[in-house]
């Protein structure tokens, strides 16, 4: 069973400072990990989807990077900003024939605050 | 272009009643999926519909059924509340891809449950 777990539960930074959010999954046969925003009450947006082949992703200040062989995903945000306050949330799509498309495997998420 | 939209934005029912979510996808999308996310936790997948037909179901029992219609929008119905059914239910569209590994879900802002 794929198990997906994120550390830090939660995180308060100064505004300014780089930091690293760390996910890992137990199950290396996964399509794709995806990166999701979520603010409070609301819904997820993605952020950044990487495939099984592939080693990182970037989109502007964000960068995902994949070691699939390990089970580890970190994303990485430089130079923090308030808005980024939210919870963040990694994602697994696994690989179990031909009926696991439509399903994600979540962690629990990281609660991140960037304070001026 | 309007993105998923989900309705009630907030519900509360008592233990025992019966409860439907509605769900209506990103336009050009038909495929929905519907999560759980408890407080604190990631989402958990109940099931996926397309071309109105379930497609994949996660750990969920009998209580919980769907509906997708013909237009793509979908139903959520949770039949005998518990107090453990109060959650964010949260709906995603795609578009079905035949290499679905690399179909795309949107979420919407969700619905949130109260059992009292």
């Amino acid at each position: 069973k794929q198990e997906v777990t994120q550390i830090p539960a939660a995180l308060s930074v100064p505004e300014g400072e780089n930091l690293v959010l760390n996910c890992s999954f137990t199950d290396s046969a996964i399509y794709n990990l995806q990166w999701f925003r979520q603010d409070p009450g609301k819904g997820l947006t993605s952020l950044l989807l990487i495939q099984s082949s592939q080693r990182e992703q970037t989109s502007g200040r964000l960068n995902a990077s994949l070691d699939k062989s390990s089970g580890r995903s970190t994303l990485y945000i430089a130079a923090s900003q308030p808005g980024d306050s939210a919870t963040y949330l990694c994602a697994v799509r696994p690989i179990a024939g031909g009926t696991s498309y439509g399903k994600l495997t979540f962690g629990q998420g990281t609660i991140l605050t960037v304070h001026p | 272009d309007a993105g998923v939209t989900q309705s009630p934005t907030h519900l509360i029912k008592t233990r025992g009643q019966q409860v439907t979510l509605r769900c209506s996808p990103k336009s050009g999308h038909d495929t929905v999926s519907w999560y759980q996310q408890a407080l604190g936790q990631g989402p958990q997948f109940i099931f996926q519909y397309y071309e109105e037909e379930e497609r994949q179901r996660g750990n969920f029992p009998d209580r919980f059924s769907g509906h997708q219609f013909p237009n793509y929008s979908s139903e959520l119905n949770v039949n005998a509340l518990l107090l453990g059914d109060s959650a964010l239910y949260l709906c995603a569209s795609s578009l079905f891809r035949r290499d679905r590994k690399n179909e795309k879900l949107f979420f919407g802002s969700g619905t949130q449950l109260s059992v009292l």
